[in-house]
């Protein structure tokens, strides 16, 4: 079965610091990766994914994240924290046998100004 | 492209009613739907898989008779929760596939469900 690992239930960075979300996944198969945001009281958002193409992906807002089979990681990281990135953020993996998704217990990511 | 809505987007009802959550996929035909349950600040649970015009898939520990789900067409997935009780009360999210080799899911804006 699938899963996911998100280390870090709260993460807290200064506006403009480093922004790096921990994600480790559990597969038998090639898998799909997401990360998704959520604001309060709101759905999903799509970040980026990663669907076996290039290990680096770049994604919205200025995210991207890095597929390391080695290490079974998909991280997420933003070179530099904005106000606006404050919210929850979600690791998923899919596959195609699977016919599912599966989530991550979720990283609230706070920004201090 | 790509949007899900969902209707309503928060309910109040009174413990033993029912409620009917809608799903629609509006520019784009949905072969599988997904409802999602969410307790506060936890993450998304899956609790069912629908496909067009055949029977939902429930998860382990889901009641299929509690929570009543219907893909009546490409474009809509309903999810009645029957006679509701105050631990029904969650965030309810849908999502969305295009096609069956497809993987990537759209998800709806949620509907919050309180019951008193």
């Amino acid at each position: 079965a699938q899963s996911v690992t998100q280390l870090g239930s709260h993460v807290s960075v200064s506006e403009g610091a480093l922004v790096l979300l921990r994600c480790n996944y559990s597969s038998s198969v090639p898998p799909y990766l997401f990360w998704y945001v959520q604001y309060p009281n709101q759905g999903l958002q799509l970040l980026l994914k990663y669907t076996s193409a290039a290990t680096l992906v770049k994604g919205i807002n200025g995210f991207e994240a890095e597929f390391k089979k080695s290490e079974t990681s998909f991280h997420l990281t933003k070179p530099s924290a904005h106000m606006s990135d404050a919210a929850e953020y979600f690791c998923a993996v899919s596959d195609l046998r699977n016919n599912d998704m599966r989530f991550g217990a979720g990283t609230r990511l706070t920004v201090k100004p | 492209g790509a949007v899900v809505s969902q209707h309503p987007s928060w309910v109040i009802c009174k413990s033993g009613t029912s409620v009917k959550i809608e799903c629609r996929s509006l520019d784009f035909q949905a072969t599988t739907m997904f409802w999602y349950r969410q307790f506060p600040k936890q993450s998304l649970m899956l609790m069912a898989t629908s496909n067009e015009g055949s029977k939902a898939t429930y998860e382990q520990g889901v009641e299929k008779d509690k929570f009543l789900i219907n893909h009546a067409s490409l474009t809509l997935s309903t999810l009645t929760v029957t006679s509701a009780h105050p631990e029904d009360s969650s965030f309810y999210i849908c999502s969305a596939r295009v096609g069956s080799g497809a993987y990537e899911q759209y998800f709806g804006p949620g509907t919050r469900l309180t019951v008193t």
